[in-house]
C-alpha cells in the first residue's frame, strides 16, 4: 500500500498568482499522477509525473500552466500558474504501486482544495 | 477511445432498501475496473476492484460489483443501504501497464438516502 500526503490541504489565492502543491508518498512508487476535480465534476487526469524528466501531459493541459516536478520516487510538485477563478478545483496526487507487469492498485492523496478569487 | 459511463447522475433510495449503481465502459483491452466513493469534503476511497477471476467481487462496507464482459458493465450493488452511504460514487477503468497505468473516471453518481 501507499500513504500519500499533500500540502497544503487547502488555499485561497488571488488571480494571477501561482501555487505549488506538494505530494509526498511513504514508499517508492512506480507511477505518480496529478488529477483535477472541478466543483461537482469527476476527476480528470492532468499529467503523469516522470522521475527526473518532463511530465507527460494530457490533452488540454500544458506545462506552462501546470509545471510538474518529480525529483525522486517519493515526491512530486504541481504548480498552478497565473491562476484564474476557473482553476478553483481539488487537485489530487495519485500513485500506482505496480509489481512487474501486474497492475496492483491506485492510491489517492487527500487532495488540495484551491479557491481562486 | 476509452470511456466510462455512469448513466445516473443521482439516485435516491430509502434506508434499508437495495441499491444498484450502473457503470458501462468502453475499452479495447482487458479492463481493470474500480469503484470509488467520495463523501462530502473527503478524499477518494476504494470500494472494490476487479482485475481477473471471479466476476463477482466483494468490497468494503458491504458493497459488491459484478463484471459482465458481454454487456461491458460493472454495476455496484448493496443489499441494504445505510444513511452513511450517502456520497458520490465513481466507476473507473484502469488502463494497466500497456496504457501507462492511467485511470479514466466516470462522471459519478450521487447517492441520496432518505429515512
Amino acid at each position: 500500500s501507499a500513504v500519500i500526503s499533500q500540502k497544503p490541504s487547502r488555499d485561497i489565492c488571488q488571480r494571477g498568482t501561482s501555487l505549488t502543491i506538494q505530494c509526498q508518498v511513504d514508499s517508492q512508487v512506480t507511477m505518480m499522477f496529478w488529477y483535477r476535480q472541478q466543483p461537482g465534476q469527476s476527476l480528470t487526469l492532468i499529467a503523469t509525473a516522470n522521475q527526473g524528466s518532463e511530465a507527460t501531459y494530457e490533452s488540454g493541459f500544458v506545462i506552462d500552466k501546470f509545471p510538474i516536478s518529480r525529483p525522486n520516487l517519493t515526491f512530486s510538485t504541481l504548480t498552478v500558474s497565473n491562476m484564474s477563478p476557473e482553476d478553483s478545483s481539488i487537485y489530487l496526487c495519485s500513485v500506482v504501486v505496480a509489481g512487474g507487469i501486474s497492475y496492483n492498485e491506485q492510491f489517492f492523496g487527500p487532495g488540495t482544495r484551491l479557491t481562486v478569487l | 477511445a476509452q470511456s466510462v459511463t455512469q448513466p445516473d447522475i443521482h439516485i435516491t433510495v430509502s434506508e434499508g432498501a437495495s441499491l444498484e449503481l450502473r457503470c458501462n465502459y468502453s475499452y479495447g483491452a482487458t479492463p481493470y475496473l474500480f469503484w470509488y466513493v467520495q463523501s462530502p469534503g473527503q478524499g477518494l476511497q476504494l470500494l472494490l476492484k476487479y482485475f481477473s477471476g471471479d466476476t463477482l467481487v466483494q468490497g468494503i462496507k458491504g458493497f459488491e460489483a459484478e463484471f459482465k464482459r458481454s454487456q461491458s458493465s460493472f454495476n455496484l450493488r448493496k443489499p441494504s443501504v445505510h444513511w452513511s452511504d450517502a456520497a458520490e460514487y465513481f466507476c473507473a477503468v484502469g488502463r494497466g501497464p500497456t496504457g501507462g497505468f492511467k485511470t479514466i473516471f466516470g462522471a459519478g453518481t450521487r447517492l441520496f438516502v432518505k429515512a
